[in-house]
């Protein structure tokens, strides 16, 4: 089975860091994602690690430890418009590699 | 990148009928595609995984009778609710997975929000 657990809601200030954790408990690992979803909208790529370490792209990053069954995103310099839920997912490596969502995290930033 | 897009975005409908939902990769094969629900403030549920020339695959707890996965070709995957019901209302998602290349993103369709009256 697939367990992926979030937080549910956190709030940052406009201009500071915050780190969106996840954890996973999966049969099998062939990647794990983030995404970030605006209401009412499809969710957009942002990150994917299948290897352990520090991923780092613009003002978003994100790590991952495979025998810890961790990740998380970390989201630099705070923009107004980054409050949105930001969705965790692991890719299995079972029948076709399907992609399992965690709850998301809804993040609000405040000025 | 992959364009994957999804018809219509909105649909609001009598109880009882069906809609079909479909969900074309523009500039890619997709040999398989996937279904997802999200109900509001959650996240997405997997319903199925569309394979191309095969019958779906559907995750314990969805009705196949009831969510019709038909992947026919490699660009197109249709979803149709059929008898629909106001339990049935939800943000249906697809989104495609690219064989090679940009095999590390799934790409997704723009949603449609399905209103059963």
């Amino acid at each position: 089975g697939q367990n992926i657990d979030q937080p549910t809601e956190m709030t940052a200030t406009e201009g500071a860091i915050v780190q969106i954790n996840c954890t996973y408990q999966t049969s099998g690992f062939n990647g794990l994602f983030w995404y970030q979803q605006h209401a009412g909208e499809a969710p957009t790529f942002l990150s994917y690690n299948v290897l352990d370490g520090l991923e780092e792209k613009g003002r978003f990053s994100s790590f991952l430890s495979r025998s810890k069954g961790y990740s998380y995103l970390l989201l630099k310099e705070l923009q107004m418009k980054d409050s949105a839920s930001y969705l965790c997912a692991v890719r299995d490596q079972e029948g076709y590699q399907k992609v399992t969502f965690g709850t998301g995290t809804k993040l609000q930033v405040i000025p | 990148g992959a364009v994957v897009s999804q018809h219509p975005s909105r649909v609001i409908c009598k109880s009882g009928t069906s809609v079909k939902i479909e969900c074309r990769s523009l500039d890619f094969q997709a040999t398989t595609m996937f279904w997802y629900r999200q109900f509001p403030k959650k996240s997405l549920m997997l319903m199925a995984t569309s394979n191309e020339g095969s019958k779906a695959t559907y995750e314990q707890g969805v009705e196949k009778d009831k969510f019709l996965i038909n992947h026919a070709s490699l660009t197109l995957s249709t979803l149709t609710v059929t008898s629909a019901h106001p339990e049935d209302s939800s943000f249906y998602i697809c989104s495609a997975r690219v064989d090679r290349g940009l095999g590390e993103k799934l790409f997704f369709g723009s949603g449609t929000q399905l209103s059963v009256l």
